[in-house]
């Protein structure tokens, strides 16, 4: 059964400052995919990492794929109110691109001034 | 956005009655999802389709049941509703080459 498990669960921080969230997943896969959601709303998604060492990045965000070590980082820099969120990895569940996603239980986090 | 909409966005409904959640997307993309979201477990899948007529189980398929005669609705029906069905359910879309994407959810309250 595949596990995918983000930590930490919940994060404070201070407008910016650098952090890092982990998502580790137990079976083998070659696509990751990180998502955001506001409270009451619908996940928008962020990145999709498609291969061993990919890396790709949008505005503070950057997100990192190791298929060896089966993890993945989502990197915040110089944090901004406006990335308070709660952030999702989510995982193929069979590995083939068209299955449904196992998810992690969310990173909720909190970023103040 | 990705042209996908849920009917109902919000449902009451009571114990043992049927409901139906529908998901009607404008992309024409093979794939739909629906998952649900419940506090301190994220999403979890329920079922999937991956063309007309063709769906299989996820995690959490006890209870539901879905069908899909056409390219563009996917229904996922609760044959008798029970109060830990109570969730968030999201149904989502994907040509398998990109990303899945969300539609807005349905918010379903089983008393």
């Amino acid at each position: 059964e595949l596990k995918v498990e983000q930590n930490p669960l919940f994060l404070s921080m201070q407008e910016g400052k650098n952090y890092t969230i982990y998502c580790n997943y137990s079976t083998t896969s070659d696509r990751l995919y990180w998502y955001r959601q506001d409270p009451g709303k619908s996940l928008e998604s962020l990145f999709v990492l498609l291969s061993n060492g990919a890396v790709k990045q949008e505005g503070r965000l950057m997100a990192s794929l190791d298929t060896k070590a089966r993890l993945s980082t989502l990197h915040i820099t110089a944090a901004v109110h406006d990335l308070s969120a709660t952030y999702f990895c989510a995982v193929d569940t069979k590995g083939g691109g068209a299955d449904g996603l196992t998810f992690g239980k969310g990173t909720h986090l909190i970023i103040q001034p | 956005d990705a042209g996908i909409t849920q009917s109902p966005r919000h449902k009451v409904t009571e114990t043992g009655t049927p409901v139906t959640l529908r998901c009607h997307q404008t992309e024409n993309h093979r794939y739909m999802y629906w998952y649900r979201q419940d506090p301190g477990h994220g999403l979890r899948l329920i079922h999937y389709s991956y063309g007309v007529k063709d769906t299989d189980k996820g995690e959490v398929s006890d209870g539901y049941s879905v069908s899909r005669s056409k390219t563009e609705d996917f229904l996922l029906t609760l044959e008798s509703a029970t109060s830990s069905q109570t969730s968030v359910y999201f149904c989502a879309i994907s040509s398998a080459v990109e990303t899945q994407y969300f539609g807005p959810g349905t918010r379903l309250l089983v008393l």
